[in-house]
């Protein structure tokens, strides 16, 4: 068990759809990552909080957002749905900026039909 | 911007025998490395990272890695592969400048009794 969850653990929805995955990193971690794992496009970074502010963007399309919020939770929001977004989506946390190791959550499967 | 390969999407090793990931890396700085392993349904958990100091790095679970810069790798082995440990392993890479982890495809580890 890392610290880090994530809810829910499955998400089914429809085309067209909004979604929001949240994520709660380990005890005392200031920065949250999010990734998203499909089989065609692999791992990937698509955006970082720290603190409560945006420090880095990865490939994250316009219809995703996310936030990070005073408790130091955080939310991705996925809306205007397409069935290539179906994916694993998760979330790390580490305590600094960078170049930590980061730990990860067990992942929202999201299934878009 | 940095890029990690990972050689080979699938492996298979029987029960024992040595298991070897191969990882290089490109960056034009000083990277932070990284091996995690994922377990079907699960998120990534750390096995171990490199930052500074002794090239050599052990993790858990017996596996070790070696920071070579001249080659620009950073291998994964085990001597003895056990059956726990078939699953999914990713190398990844972190650099200030970019200030996000990028990883490799992955390699799928099956071991054989």
């Amino acid at each position: 068990d890392s610290g880090v969850t994530q809810t829910p653990k499955h998400l089914i929805t429809a085309t067209g759809q909004r979604v929001t995955l949240r994520c709660s990193p380990r005890s005392g971690d200031l920065s949250v990552y999010w990734y998203q794992q499909s089989l065609d496009q692999g791992l990937q970074f698509l955006i970082q909080y720290y603190n409560g502010e945006e420090r880095a963007k990865g490939n994250i399309l316009e219809r995703f957002s996310a936030q990070q919020f005073p408790d130091l939770h955080s939310e991705l929001n996925l809306s205007s749905l397409e069935l290539g977004d179906s994916a694993l989506y998760f979330c790390a946390s580490s305590g600094g900026q960078g170049g930590y190791e980061q730990y990860f959550g067990p992942g929202t499967r999201l299934t878009v039909t | 911007a940095q890029s990690v390969t990972q050689l080979g999407s699938h492996v298979s090793v029987s029960e024992g025998a040595l298991v070897l990931l191969r990882c290089n890396y490109s960056s034009s700085v000083p990277p932070y490395l990284f091996w995690y392993v994922q377990y079907p349904n699960q998120g990534l958990q750390l096995l171990l990272k490199y930052t500074t100091g002794a090239t050599l790095v052990k993790g858990i679970n017996g596996f070790e890695a070696e920071f070579k810069k001249s080659e620009t790798s950073f291998h994964l082995t085990k001597p003895s592969a056990h059956m726990s440990d078939a699953a999914e392993y990713f190398c990844a890479v972190w650099v200030a400048a970019g200030n996000k982890l990028t990883f490799g495809g992955g390699t799928r580890v099956l071991v054989k009794p």
